[in-house]
């Protein structure tokens, strides 16, 4: 089982929809939870990090559930721009030196 | 401020031949990072340092050396290049700590042949 599984999709919706992506994660001791944009053929960036009392940054939400161990994107009145591959990251403590897994990603394609 | 380069672009080798990668950051940063990014998957974690003089081993380091000699730059070296070493290769680099953000470079278009 993979440390960080994520659906690979691709999605593919209308302008203006809500999607929204699921990651899970296995290992308990992951401190810091992340979601980065990649666009094709380019390095990622960070969209935002996930903390645990869910946090929003206009049009996205981010979710974390501990007990359940995933975490969750929401993405809503989606734009073309949106378009990309949504990578999940998990960091383990800082005695792990941050350390992060990836997902494989999430890729999303918005049409008008 | 520049961020995280990387040198070079592109290359292409042939097996058996051997290549340094550069990554250099200005911001200052404690930790550096080298990833792999094959077709359709996420990244994976070849080396990292938490600091000038250290390195250590990451998820699939086989195949690859690491440096870290000063604080703003991280080499990765292929002795012997091998067809399956063909990859994207990122360079990160962030702040001490496991909640920060990490910043990558452009990334570097390897092909071995």
């Amino acid at each position: 089982r993979k440390e960080v599984e994520q659906d690979p999709g691709p999605f593919n919706v209308p302008e203006g929809a809500t999607v929204a992506f699921n990651c899970t994660y296995s290992n308990s001791a992951s401190q810091s939870f992340f979601w980065y944009r990649q666009d094709c053929r380019k390095e990622p960036k960070l969209l935002m990090s996930v903390y645990s009392s869910g946090n929003e940054d206009g049009r996205f939400t981010a979710q974390l559930n501990r007990a359940s161990q995933y975490i969750s994107l929401l993405i809503r009145d989606s734009k073309l721009s949106d378009s990309a591959t949504y990578l999940c990251v998990v960091n383990l403590e800082d005695a792990n030196a941050g350390k992060s897994t990836f997902g494989d990603g999430t890729t999303l394609t918005v049409k008008p | 401020n520049a961020g995280v380069t990387q040198t070079p672009k592109f290359r292409v080798l042939k097996t058996g031949q051997s290549m340094t990668l550069l990554c250099a950051q200005d911001m200052n940063h404690e930790y550096m990072y080298w990833y792999r990014q094959d077709p359709g998957m996420g990244l994976r974690l070849i080396h990292y340092s938490v600091g000038e003089g250290t390195t250590a081993k990451g998820e699939v380091p086989d195949g690859y050396n690491v440096s870290r000699l000063k604080k703003q730059n991280f080499l990765l070296g292929l002795e012997s290049a091998a067809p399956s070493q063909t990859s994207v290769y990122f360079c990160a680099s962030s702040p001490e700590g496991s909640t920060n953000e990490q910043f990558f470079g452009p990334g570097t278009r390897l092909t071995v042949l």
